[in-house]
């Protein structure tokens, strides 16, 4: 049972559209990773955000952790065909290690 | 920084046999970990090391899955007996143990198909 759920789970858009992925949970994680996963490898970190109502921006890309500390969306401006991938959240219990519940996915297809 | 290394990349296997995948991480990275990702879902946590310490196990982590890290060094994963259900992308990460939020670092993992 994945604790945290993702939409839209697929996404395809053109070259310079806009788009925002969601990350629910009923749950409160300490802190919530986005990861970006390229077929047939594993998933490179982006961003970690910490506190509640945290924005951090990547270039394009804008994070932000919901003020409860159990969502997050990540939103992309004008987005290039480069940005295809799978985009995974991930949150951390407060474990006191890495033991993350990673979200179902959103796979992103951007086409020129 | 030459990456998390996992051997082999594609692993095929009959049902009942047995496999072992090899982890080298970072190497100044003294915490491990095991996940398990199958199509069309995030990865999932098996195992963690902090050094050659198994510090946690997921009930994920049946009985016919073990894993060693010897020297704190690489780690191993053996599956014994497998079933098709085992069919998966197991990935391996490490990370320093500099706080809580250290990042992990993900190998290329390696596929496991059961036949």
């Amino acid at each position: 049972t994945q604790l945290l759920e993702q939409s839209p789970q697929f996404l395809s858009i053109q070259e310079g559209e806009n788009l925002t992925v969601y990350c629910n949970s009923s749950s409160v994680f300490s802190s919530l990773q986005w990861y970006r996963q390229e077929p047939g490898e594993g998933p490179v970190l982006l961003v970690t955000v910490v506190t509640g109502g945290e924005v951090k921006k990547l270039k394009r890309l804008t994070f932000q952790f919901g003020d409860a500390r159990k969502d997050s969306s990540l939103h992309i401006t004008a987005a290039q065909p480069g940005d295809t991938g799978l985009y995974l959240c991930a949150g951390d219990r407060n474990t006191g290690f890495q033991k993350l519940v990673f979200g179902t996915g959103t796979r992103l297809l951007v086409s020129p | 920084d030459t990456g998390v290394s996992q051997d082999p990349r594609h692993k095929i296997t009959k049902r009942g046999q047995n496999v072992t995948f090899r982890c080298d991480p970072i190497s100044e990275h003294n915490r491990l970990y095991w996940y398990r990702q199958t199509l069309g879902q995030g990865p999932e946590f098996l195992t963690y090391f902090q050094n050659e310490a198994q510090l946690e196990k997921s009930r994920l982590l049946s009985d016919r899955f073990s894993a060693e890290r010897p020297k704190g060094s690489f780690s191993t994963l053996e599956i014994q007996r497998t079933e098709q259900g085992d069919s998966a992308m197991y990935l391996c990460a490490s990370s320093l143990r500099t706080g809580t939020n250290s990042p992990l670092h993900f190998g290329n993992g390696t596929r496991l198909t059961v036949t």
